[in-house]
């Protein structure tokens, strides 16, 4: 499996509390990403980044914020929590290809967040 | 805006049976295409990926996929499946890697 770890891997935490979701990597990749997992809906994407301080949103960006000092941390920060957010948290992480723009993603384990 | 979709959203079969999952994506530029697959508890694995070239695709665990171009699709295939297939299979592509909503497979013994 390629070097990803999140933390922490469960949670639970009251409404309109800060939380913060860390993924760090190990294999140097460029790309890195936070999806949302929730049934029904499959993975969708939150934000990600293609790069040091350089990131973008995804499909369901509202009430998270990213930040990415370092190659190897992507850091997922839900500023006021809600129920809304309970869902399991997946970072994962790309290359960069030869000739195209990205090549597979590979996943960490998942943060299982639960809003109380 | 990018997209993928994947028709079915449960499939039940019987062991020995073929299976085939659709896909089908919507988005320009460089093709990336990918199938996943998630076990229960488990986080996501690829089974395989297409970027260029031959569109039939092999894969582990004795999946292959065939990307048409044409119709913008990306097919999950395996020709005799078994009881541990069981789980959720998810198609993915472009350069924010955007899943489909998955098909959960249950392979009755």
């Amino acid at each position: 499996d390629a070097g990803i770890t999140q933390s922490p891997r469960h949670k639970v935490t009251e409404t309109g509390t800060p939380v913060t979701l860390r993924c760090h990597q190990t294999e140097n990749h460029r790309y890195m990403y936070w999806y949302r997992q929730d049934p029904g809906h499959g993975l969708r994407l939150i934000h990600y980044s293609y790069g040091v301080k350089d990131t973008d949103k995804g499909e369901v960006s509202d009430g998270y914020s990213v930040s990415r000092s370092k190659t190897e941390d992507f850091l997922l920060t839900l500023e006021s929590a809600t129920s809304s957010q309970t869902s399991v948290y997946f970072c994962a992480i790309s290359g960069a290809g030869l000739d195209r723009g990205v090549t597979e993603a590979f996943f960490g384990q998942g943060t299982r967040l639960t809003v109380v | 805006a990018q997209s993928v979709s994947q028709h079915n959203h449960h499939v039940i079969l019987s062991e020995a049976a073929s299976l085939e999952l659709g896909c089908n994506y919507s988005y320009g530029g460089t093709v990336n295409l990918f199938w996943y697959v998630q076990y229960p508890g488990q986080h996501l694995q690829l089974l395989l990926k297409y970027f260029s070239g031959d569109p039939l695709v092999k894969g582990i665990k004795g999946f292959e996929a065939e990307f048409i171009k044409s119709k913008f699709s990306f097919n999950l295939r395996k020709p005799s499946v078994q009881w541990s297939d069981t789980a959720e299979y998810f198609c993915a592509g472009g350069d924010k890697i955007i899943f489909g909503k998955g098909t959960r497979l249950h392979i009755l013994p």
